[in-house]
């Protein structure tokens, strides 16, 4: 079972260059999230999608957007990268029920120079 | 709001010792509360969770946690570790109303078990 695919693994950016964090589920889950991981910091929600066609803001979302493309699919993009979205990003889905966990991808190492 | 503190960003501990990682949340309203393990360059997985019930809760690889209301803690433990189980532990609390998306992760522990 694939769960959550995440692409690409690693990825270097140069500072104001455009890039699109792919994540794909075959779980059949409605919700999807975006995460960002830094040191010391655990992991913080940028965005999350409820169901297919609704996107929300988490807590970090400034200098991201996303598209839910359909129940599948669910990408991060980052128009204009700077040297603080350095950081590895997650993403996740779950069933949107309560009590429910959410099961992570492998995740994106992402340098931003 | 809801918030978690790992207390420990860093256990060292040699093999067969037992292990406890601690984990203390605040919040206003009931919760649930997770354990997750992210090994080296891997994504976080499950390791248990509390919803209701026995405040006592068995996860995979032989961890265990306990519920504690009154001192709003949710520690993490296990009796004797092995070098496999080094890694990095999340502990993380939702409202009990909520849905994932309410999940609020702590900083992490970083386990190391030596030999």
């Amino acid at each position: 079972n694939a769960g959550v695919t995440q692409t690409p693994k690693f990825q270097v950016l140069k500072t104001g260059q455009s890039m699109t964090l792919q994540c794909a589920q075959d779980m059949n889950h409605n919700s999807m999230y975006w995460y960002r991981q830094d040191p010391g910091m655990g992991l913080r929600l940028i965005y999350y999608s409820a169901s297919e066609g609704t996107t929300d803001k988490g807590e970090v979302p400034n200098g991201y957007n996303v598209s839910r493309l359909n129940k599948r699919e669910f990408s991060l993009r980052l128009e204009s990268a700077a040297p603080s979205q350095t950081s590895v990003y997650f993403c996740a889905s779950s069933y949107d029920r309560t009590g429910t966990e959410a099961f992570f991808g492998q995740g994106t190492r992402l340098t931003v120079v | 709001a809801q918030s978690v503190t790992q207390l420990d960003s860093q256990v060292p501990v040699f093999e067969e010792a037992p292990v406890e990682l601690r984990c203390n949340y605040s919040s206003s309203v009931s919760v649930y509360l997770f354990w997750y393990v992210q090994y080296p360059n891997q994504g976080l997985q499950l390791l248990l969770k509390y919803l209701s019930g026995s405040t006592l809760v068995k996860g995979i690889n032989g961890f265990e946690a306990e519920f504690n209301k009154s001192q709003t803690s949710f520690h993490l433990r296990k009796p004797s570790v092995h070098i496999s189980d080094t890694a990095e532990y999340f502990c993380a609390v939702s409202e009990s109303a909520g849905s994932a998306r309410q999940l609020t992760f702590g900083s992490g522990t970083q386990l190391t078990v030596l030999p």
